[in-house]
Formats: C-alpha cells, sequence, structure tokens
C-alpha cells in the first residue's frame, strides 16, 4: 500500500541556517503531497502541497518540489527562525486509496537563537 | 470560510469511565471527517473516517466508536476508557474529493 518515510528528528539547527527535511513516497496512483506544521499543543497545519509531478509548494519560506522520478518531496528553507521550531509532517493523499491521507511519522525541528 | 471546533481542550478522566469528545465544523457541508490520535512525541494513528451521515470507517479495533449524527458533526465515544487511553485526539475534515485535510485544536485526554 501507499507510504510516506521521513528523515528521523529530532534535527537542531542554528537560526539562520539551511533546511532540509526529506521525504520519499510509494503509491500506486497519482498522489498529490502535502507538508503539515505542528506547533506544541496544536494541531496540525497545511504548510504546503504540490498535486502533479514537477509542482512546487511553497509558503512563508519553504519550499518543497514534487519529484516523481525519485518519489521525493523534501522541505526546505533557505534561512530558519526560531519560530519555526515545530514538528514537520510529510503526507500524501490519493484518490485510489479512497478519502484517506497517509502521513509520515513527523521530524521534530529545534531551532536555537 | 471554513471553521473546525473540538472540544474539551483537556480531559482527565479516570480508568474505566465512559469518554465523549466532539467535533463540529461550520462553513462547508458534506465534509469527509476524521479522527486522529497521536501519543506524545509520536505521529498520527487514523482511527475513524466518514463520508457521510451514519457512515463510519474504523481503523483500529479498539474500545472507542465513533457517530457522525448530523453532517458536520463527529464523535468520538467510549464506553470504558483504558489507561492506555490517554493520548491526544486530534479531529480533521477534508473536502470531497480533494486530499487537504483541516485539523481541530486537539483534545488532550489523560487517563488516571
Amino acid at each position: 500500500g501507499d507510504s510516506v518515510t521521513q528523515m528521523e528528528g529530532p534535527v537542531t539547527l542554528s537560526e539562520e541556517a539551511f533546511l532540509t527535511i526529506n521525504c520519499t513516497y510509494t503509491a500506486t496512483g497519482y498522489p498529490s503531497l502535502f507538508w503539515y506544521v505542528q506547533y506544541p499543543g496544536e494541531g496540525l497545519q497545511l504548510l504546503l502541497k504540490a498535486t502533479k509531478a514537477d509542482d512546487k509548494g511553497s509558503n512563508k519560506g519553504f519550499e518543497a518540489t514534487y519529484r516523481k522520478e525519485t518519489t521525493s518531496f523534501h522541505l526546505e528553507k533557505g534561512s530558519v527562525q526560531v519560530s519555526d521550531s515545530a514538528v514537520y509532517f510529510c503526507a500524501l493523499s490519493d484518490r485510489t486509496g479512497g478519502f484517506k491521507t497517509i502521513f509520515g511519522a513527523g521530524t521534530r525541528l529545534f531551532v536555537k537563537a | 470560510s471554513q471553521t473546525i471546533h473540538q472540544w474539551p481542550a483537556t480531559l482527565v478522566q479516570p480508568v474505566g469511565s465512559p469518554l465523549s469528545l466532539e467535533c463540529t465544523v461550520e462553513g462547508t457541508s458534506n465534509p469527509n471527517l476524521y479522527w486522529y490520535r497521536q501519543a506524545a512525541g509520536r505521529g498520527l494513528q487514523l482511527l475513524f473516517y466518514s463520508v457521510g451521515i451514519g457512515q463510519i470507517s474504523s481503523e483500529v479495533p479498539q474500545n472507542l466508536s465513533a457517530s457522525r449524527p448530523q453532517d458536520r458533526q463527529f464523535i468520538l465515544s467510549s464506553k470504558k476508557l483504558l489507561l492506555s487511553d490517554s493520548s491526544f485526539y486530534l479531529c480533521a475534515w477534508s473536502p470531497r474529493a480533494a486530499g487537504v485535510q483541516y485539523f481541530g485544536p486537539g483534545t488532550r485526554l489523560t487517563v488516571t
């Protein structure tokens, strides 16, 4: 079945450092891909999405490109801030999988001042 | 605009007591609805999802149940709580045939 694998955390960075969180997926159909962010004690929020190959999703300085050839959707940000400290979830949704979204295990990011 | 509400925000219940968590969505109709559980520092576990009133699909057999008595209302219940039910419970909705999900603020349940 469909699955999402993302790099284990925690990831600890200094402010203004470059961020990459790796995400790869397995899907039988043509999924849409998502990154969600969860701040402490809160629900998840959609950060960005891409619905087809070579699409780039972007929001708040974060970017991810849908790479069908490598089945990847890595999250990047050029300069992280302390306020970016959170848990990041990669996810996919596939029509052939019904109405469910498959989430990765999450990657915790700590940004130090 | 659409809004999702969950209550209560926190709950402390003794072992063996019943549970009822409620989730409502405003500003949309015919949403898909989901209940997830998230253990501390862990990922999401899908518990139930619903594509319409009275239609519930269960992902994990356990002592929890879900009901959808109205189009935009989703309830998570238990007759007798276990210590292992302590967790963070999240409700979410999505538009029909769309992959993006919108999450509520969550309920922190502690079973003592």
